[in-house]
């Protein structure tokens, strides 16, 4: 079965960390560039950052540049995504996705950053 | 890179019209855009990648179209099941970027 399963999603006061997991099934992982998207309440779909297959190449948007790690182990054909000095901005459905044909995207984890 | 800009925002369509979404890049993204359909609750799918291109298992009421900087999402016949929020996405240069959303209402 093809599927992504996020978790490692709750509830943190801004300034504190999180990490995020996907675990990957039924499709080659490895050969995947992968990403994480998030969605606040009530608003659009942003991207947050990509991973080349290799784990080599990382990019991110503006607004987490610095703060997020995004990471992968394709022995588990897990990915990640490490989340420092969190805002209540940040305050999402995070999704993991391939974004590529044969598209793959897991049910999301909920981070709720409040005081 | 390129920012994309979704038109309308919203719209309200009865069963059997021919809706029409745009997207317009700010700057020349050759044939790099997928089509994204968001039911609430649900993660997004998608329908349509490189412009024009049919994800297999969509509808074919689905079509994509445009290249360079102008781009189109039509549902040929809108379907009660339609009811959602599309988006489109520029995959050709990072960050990636995301139009606003346009949501999708049936009279």
């Amino acid at each position: 079965q093809v599927q992504l399963v996020e978790s490692g999603g709750g509830v943190v006061q801004p300034g504190r960390s999180l990490r995020l997991s996907c675990e990957a099934s039924g499709f080659p992982f490895t050969f995947y560039v992968m990403h994480w998207v998030r969605q606040a309440p009530g608003k659009g779909l942003e991207w947050v950052a990509a991973i080349s297959h290799d784990g080599r190449i990382e990019y991110y948007v503006d607004s987490v540049r610095g703060r997020f790690t995004i990471s992968r182990d394709n022995s588990k054909k897990t990915l990640f995504l490490q989340m420092n000095s969190l805002k209540t901005e940040d305050t999402a459905v995070y999704f993991c996705a391939t974004l590529a044909a044969a598209d793959v995207w897991g049910q999301g984890t909920t981070v709720s950053v409040s005081s | 890179a390129s920012q994309m800009t979704q038109s309308p925002s919203s719209l309200s369509a009865s069963v059997g019209d021919r809706v029409t979404i745009t997207c317009r890049a700010s700057q020349g993204i050759r044939n790099d855009v997928n089509w994204y359909q968001q039911k609430p609750g649900k993660a997004p799918k998608l329908l349509i990648y490189a412009a024009n291109t049919l994800e297999s298992g969509v509808p074919s009421r689905f079509s994509g179209n445009g290249s360079g900087t102008d781009f189109t999402l039509t549902i040929s016949s809108l379907q009660p099941e339609d009811l959602a929020t599309y988006y489109c996405l520029q995959d050709l240069n990072y960050p990636l970027n995301f139009g606003g959303g346009t949501k999708v209402e049936i009279k």
